[in-house]
C-alpha cells in the first residue's frame, strides 16, 4: 500500500521558472491537502480540496495554483518560482471524518535560486 | 479560528529521562487533537490522537498525551526517553469534517546519551 506519493522528491528551479508538484493517494480519500514546511514555522496550509471538484485557499496560497485532477490526484503548480518558495512541500490526504488520521507523503524538497 | 502553541522549539533530555512536550490550543468548539512525529528527511507519522472519550490517549513508541479541556492543553509525555526518539514533534488541531489540520511550529527533541 503506497499511501500518499509525491513527485519529484528533489527539484532545483531558477527564479521565474514554473513547475508542478504531483501528488496521488491510493486510499480512496475524499480530502487532499498541500502544506509547506519552513524552519521554525511548522507546517502551513497552502491549498486543500475537501472533495473532488472543489479547492480552497489555505494560509499561504499566494504564488501557487492547484488542480484536483480526479479523486486520486492533487497537483500544486508554481507559475513563476521565487526564492521565497524554497521549502519542503507535503501532500496529505484524509477521508474527511474529523477524527480520522491525515496521512502525509514523504515530501518534496524545492530550492529556487 | 483555531491555533496551536507549542512551548519550546527545542527540548533536550537525557536518555532514560522523562519526555514532556507541551501543546496548548485555542478553539471555539471541542477540537480533535493530534501529535505527529517527523524523523530527519522524512514525512510526518501519526503518534496519537484525541477524538472523543478517554482523555488519556496512548500512542506508538510508548508516548501518551492527556487532553485537559480546562487547561486547553494536550501535552505529550514518555516516561523514559530513548535515543531513537530524537525527532521533531508537531501538535495539531482540527475542528470538524473536512477542515484541514492546523499545526503548531514544532518542537525538536534531542536525546543525550
Amino acid at each position: 500500500n503506497a499511501g500518499v506519493t509525491q513527485t519529484p522528491k528533489f527539484q532545483v528551479l531558477k527564479t521565474g521558472q514554473s513547475m508542478t508538484l504531483q501528488c496521488a493517494q491510493d486510499m480512496n480519500h475524499n480530502s487532499m491537502y498541500w502544506y509547506r514546511q519552513d524552519p521554525g514555522m511548522g507546517l502551513r496550509l497552502i491549498y486543500y480540496s475537501a472533495s473532488e471538484g472543489t479547492t480552497d485557499k489555505g494560509e499561504v496560497p499566494n504564488g501557487y495554483n492547484v488542480s484536483r485532477l480526479n479523486k486520486r490526484e492533487f497537483s500544486l503548480r508554481l507559475e513563476s518560482a521565487a526564492p521565497s518558495q524554497t521549502s519542503v512541500y507535503f501532500c496529505a490526504s484524509s477521508d474527511g471524518q474529523a477524527g480520522n488520521t491525515i496521512y502525509f507523503g514523504e515530501g518534496s524538497w524545492l530550492t529556487v535560486v | 479560528a483555531q491555533s496551536v502553541t507549542q512551548l519550546g522549539s527545542h527540548v533536550s533530555v537525557s536518555e532514560g529521562a522523562l519526555v514532556l512536550l507541551r501543546c496548548n490550543y485555542s478553539s471555539s468548539v471541542p477540537p480533535y487533537l493530534f501529535w505527529y512525529v517527523q524523523y530527519p528527511n522524512q514525512g510526518l507519522q501519526l503518534l496519537l490522537k484525541y477524538t472523543t472519550g478517554a482523555t488519556l490517549v496512548k500512542g506508538i513508541n510508548g508516548f501518551e498525551a492527556e487532553f485537559k479541556k480546562s487547561e486547553t492543553s494536550f501535552h505529550l509525555t514518555k516516561p523514559s526517553a530513548h535515543m531513537s526518539d530524537a525527532a521533531e514533534y508537531f501538535c495539531a488541531v482540527r475542528l470538524s469534517g473536512n477542515t484541514p489540520l492546523v499545526f503548531g511550529k514544532g518542537t525538536r527533541l534531542s536525546v543525550i546519551a
